[in-house]
């Protein structure tokens, strides 16, 4: 199966509120990424972690890194309608590789 | 906006027709990959490339040929369409020259139907 796995699959909050979505993966990784996608189109890259780091922030983005537990989570504060989307996270592979995508989180935002 | 270009944006066609997707980046970005993706699922890799006449497999088994003459164009060929490759296509760059902190920059894609 793929590297990530997200949880929730799907997320549905009312604007102005916190959401938060998390990732597993399995193996070793040098860092794990998260994109947006909007219904139809292609992906968008948001932020990247490095697999030293343990927090990372972006705007309304907040990226936690547990490389103990092997896991991930992506928090967007104060939710607008325009977040609606889906959210994938992606790792690396312990050499660098190519990027293994989960299933991905979807989120609705409504107004 | 990315600029990485996939043309057709749609595409209806007939099994057994020959198609070819294209993927055009004006980055110089030396790694391009595809990416098959079902509505509302996971991305399987089903090819990529490290530069020019460098083309690999992916994780997911694809009927699907690519090569890469250029830098900047990476397409994808269908020999023969089935149903089954109805799907939609995404194309992908990066670059590993510079610190790599910016991610895969991904084009809109192709939706693909074989009728």
């Amino acid at each position: 199966s793929q590297q990530g796995e997200e949880d929730p699959q799907a997320l549905s909050i009312q604007e102005g509120e916190n959401a938060t979505m998390n990732c597993s993966y399995k193996t070793s990784i040098n860092n794990l990424q998260w994109y947006r996608q909007n219904s139809g189109r292609g992906l968008v890259h948001l932020i990247l972690i490095r697999s030293n780091e343990r927090e990372k922030h972006s705007g309304r983005l907040r990226v936690t890194l547990d490389t103990s537990k092997k896991s991930s989570s992506l928090l967007i504060t104060a939710s607008r309608a325009a977040d609606t989307a889906s959210y994938f996270c992606a790792t690396d592979g312990e050499y660098g590789n190519k990027l293994v995508f989960g299933a991905g989180t979807i989120l609705r935002v409504k107004s | 906006e990315a600029d990485i270009y996939q043309t057709p944006r749609y595409l209806v066609i007939g099994t057994g027709k020959k198609i070819t997707l294209e993927c055009s980046q004006t980055m110089g970005h030396d790694k391009m990959y595809w990416y098959q993706q079902d509505p509302g699922m996971e991305l399987h890799l089903i090819h990529y490339s490290y530069g020019v006449n460098s083309t690999e497999k992916g994780d997911l088994s694809s009927e699907s040929t690519v090569s890469r003459i250029r830098t900047e164009h990476f397409p994808l060929t269908l020999e023969s369409a089935r149903p089954s490759h109805t799907s939609q296509y995404l194309c992908a760059s990066s670059e590993t020259r510079r610190p790599n902190n910016y991610g895969y920059t991904f084009g809109s894609g192709t939706r693909l139907t074989v009728v």
